[in-house]
């Protein structure tokens, strides 16, 4: 059974750094892409990057370049999303999904983590 | 970046209609369009991958039309469990979501 186990619920300061983390299991996790996908009510499902375990291929996205990064642990099939500091606005439920490869780009996301909410409050 | 646009964003129906949702690209994408099924407190769960192909799983009362820029998701017959929040998501450049519609019991 395919299975994304996300790390659990964040409660942190503005300035600390975080690091959350999602253990694929029931598959070659090498071979599909892992997305990280922010959720709020504001402003919905937006991707904030993804990585491809097999040659760690990472590509973000515009709005999230520089603010954060994505790793990867193949030995451990677990991806991670990481800030080295925290601001309120990025408090949000936080997503990571497995893609299948394509030929250049991922394709859809068909299987989801349980989420991972994150608060960032003084 | 392609911007994904839904409408309506909110849609009232009862048990047993047909509902349509639409989402607009803002540029070609092809077929490389999928719909998703949220509800409250849960992730995403996938429903049609490339527009039509209905995910393994999914009652064939969903189903998926479109390409380019153009794409529907349709509800032939609404069932108690279908009331949730739907999304569409490109991925022919990275992934852009859209902004949601809500489907509520009328």
């Amino acid at each position: 059974e395919v299975q994304l186990v996300q790390s659990g619920a964040e409660v942190k300061q503005p300035g600390q750094s975080l690091r959350i983390s999602c253990k694929g299991s029931g598959y070659n996790f090498a071979t599909y892409w892992i997305a990280w996908v922010r959720q709020t009510p504001g402003r919905g499902l937006e991707c904030v990057g993804i990585i491809y375990p097999g040659d760690y291929d990472t590509r973000y996205s515009p709005s999230f370049q520089g603010q954060v990064s994505i790793s990867v642990d193949k030995s451990i099939s677990t991806a991670y999303l990481q800030w080295p500091s925290l601001r309120a606005s990025d408090t949000a439920m936080y997503y990571c999904a497995r893609s299948y490869s394509g030929v250049s780009n991922p394709y859809q996301p068909d299987y989801w983590g349980q989420g991972t909410l994150v608060t960032v409050s003084p | 970046d392609i911007q994904m646009t839904q409408s309506p964003s909110t849609l009232s129906a009862s048990v047993g209609d047909r509902v349509t949702i639409t989402c607009r690209a803002s540029q070609r994408i092809s077929s490389w369009l999928a719909w998703y099924q949220q509800k409250p407190g849960k992730a995403p769960k996938l429903l049609i991958y490339k527009a039509s192909s209905l995910e393994s799983g999914v009652p064939s009362r969903f189903s998926g039309s479109g390409s380019g820029t153009e794409f529907t998701l349709t509800i032939s017959s609404l069932q108690p469990d279908d009331f949730a929040t739907y999304y569409c998501q490109q991925y022919d450049s990275f992934f852009t979501f859209g902004q949601g519609t809500r489907l509520e019991i009328k």
